[in-house]
């Protein structure tokens, strides 16, 4: 079964901070991974998407990795800031026979930064 | 970049009245464009495909005649709720992909909040 899985599914931490988010899946065949940030009550927005061959991925201060062997992800925040508080969302896009792909949404981590 | 409008961003109606959501993508085409619906604190679940010119495709467990999709041009998909009921309360989402250019880039809608009574 095609599953994307986040840890941790909620965390709290303090402006300046850095912080690190996982997602493991298990879609294959693999097309591309996909981080997006949803605030609340807002529509989700990328932040990067990474084939198989690509190992990381920068967006200012967000840094996405990526080990196509263990079928993991990580999305590294540096200097964590107020407005980084969000749901951040893995989806990970499976490619079908025929053409064509389908998005497999992880459940989310919610990042809370406070003061 | 690119601009998925969906309107409007929060109804309130009646049970049993239908209500219709736009989406539309303002500076690209798209002859794909996909529905989801997103419970408080879940994530996004993907309702339908939406295709240009053709018949959408529902995902299992989705009523294609309780949630009605009309793709009627390459920038406007809509989504009809009909005859909705309190549980169809929920943050639906759309999204699309430019058919030129871009790297397979999913672009959302801001989302619309339908609360019926």
């Amino acid at each position: 079964k095609n599953q994307v899985e986040q840890s941790p599914q909620s965390l709290i931490i303090l402006e300046g901070k850095n912080c690190t988010l996982q997602c493991n899946y298990t879609v294959s065949p693999f097309s591309n991974l996909r981080w997006y940030k949803q605030d609340t009550g807002r529509g989700p927005v990328s932040l990067t998407i990474m084939t198989f061959s690509e190992n990381t991925k920068s967006n200012g201060r967000y840094t996405a990795t990526l080990d196509a062997d263990t079928k993991q992800s990580s999305l590294h925040i540096t200097a964590s800031q107020l407005s980084d508080s969000a749901s951040y969302i893995c989806v990970v896009s499976l490619r079908l026979t025929g053409g064509g792909n389908k998005l497999t949404f992880g459940t989310g981590t919610q990042l809370k930064v406070e003061l | 970049g690119a601009v998925v409008s969906q309107h409007p961003s929060w109804v309130i109606c009646k049970s049993g009245t239908s209500v219709k959501i736009e989406c539309r993508s303002l500076d690209f085409q798209a002859t794909t464009m996909f529905w989801y619906r997103q419970f408080p604190k879940q994530s996004l679940m993907l309702m339908a495909t939406s295709n240009e010119g053709s018949k959408a495709t529902y995902e299992q467990g989705v009523e294609k005649d309780k949630f009605l999709i009309n793709h009627a041009s390459l920038t406007l998909s809509t989504l009809t709720v009909t005859s909705a009921h309190p549980e169809d309360s929920s943050f639906y989402i759309c999204s699309a992909s430019p058919i030129t250019g871009g790297r397979g880039e999913l672009f959302f809608g801001e989302g619309s909040r339908l609360t019926v009574l």
